[in-house]
């Protein structure tokens, strides 16, 4: 059963410091989307990207964050000058389309990242 | 109100018996509704979704029920298992202006005994 991967599964880095998160979505998923989850709450939405571009994103995604598909099959995740407060789980996920109509299309959640800014 | 997370509502139910979690959704506009059990560790993992046209859907062992009217979702699990202990979320489609962005809710989590 094709499924969403990430790597690393565990990313410690220095406050102040660049990391790329980086996701293999479904191949055949035109939809990919970027979550956070901190230690024992709620899964938030980051960002969604459709056809290289971002077609929307949340207060969270701000200057500092950026999404990137280098090739046909990675999809990055990259936080440019990471805070403590960056400290999550990252989540990766991917859909294969919008239906008709305009309707939602069910998302699959890849295993995350954690990511420890110390 | 906002959940902590660390003091996640949590359903104990015994193994063999039929388990209810529920969810209150935030926007009537909604369309979609989708339950995910989180194991520790782990990314959200789909369970059963339903759209808002309908009010019942049955899937392997579970069952989602929709109630537009009071904005509640709930999942029922017959004959719950031990491999079924887990955090179940519930997460709508933000259906604003073409969005197709999860919210998801709180979290309930799901202690199976033995």
């Amino acid at each position: 059963e094709p499924e969403v991967t990430q790597t690393p599964s565990h990313q410690v880095t220095q406050m102040g410091q660049e990391v790329i998160l980086r996701c293999v979505p479904i191949s055949n998923h035109l939809y990919f989307y970027w979550y956070r989850q901190i230690l024992g709450q709620k899964v938030e939405f980051l960002v969604s990207f459709y056809n290289n571009e971002i077609s929307e994103k949340s207060e969270i995604f701000d200057d500092q964050f950026s999404v990137e598909r280098p090739d046909g099959s990675n999809f990055t995740l990259k936080i440019r000058s990471t805070k403590l407060e960056d400290s999550a789980m990252y989540f990766c996920a991917s859909s294969e389309g919008i239906l008709a109509g305009g309707l939602a299309d069910t998302q699959y959640f890849g295993p995350g990242t954690r990511l420890t800014v110390l | 109100g906002e959940s902590v997370g660390l003091h996640l509502p949590t359903l104990s139910v015994q193994e063999g018996d039929n388990s209810i979690i529920n969810c209150a959704y935030s926007n009537s506009a909604s369309d979609y509704f989708i339950w995910y059990k989180q194991e520790s560790g782990k990314g959200p993992q789909f369970i059963i979704d339903i759209r808002s046209n309908m009010d019942k859907r049955q899937g392997q062992r579970v069952t989602v029920l929709l109630n537009k009217t009071v904005k509640h979702l709930s999942l029922q699990i017959a004959a719950t298992q031990p491999g079924d202990s887990a955090v179940y979320f519930c997460a709508e489609n933000g259906v604003t202006s073409g969005t197709y962005k999860y919210i998801f809710g709180t979290g309930t989590r799901l202690k199976v005994l033995a």
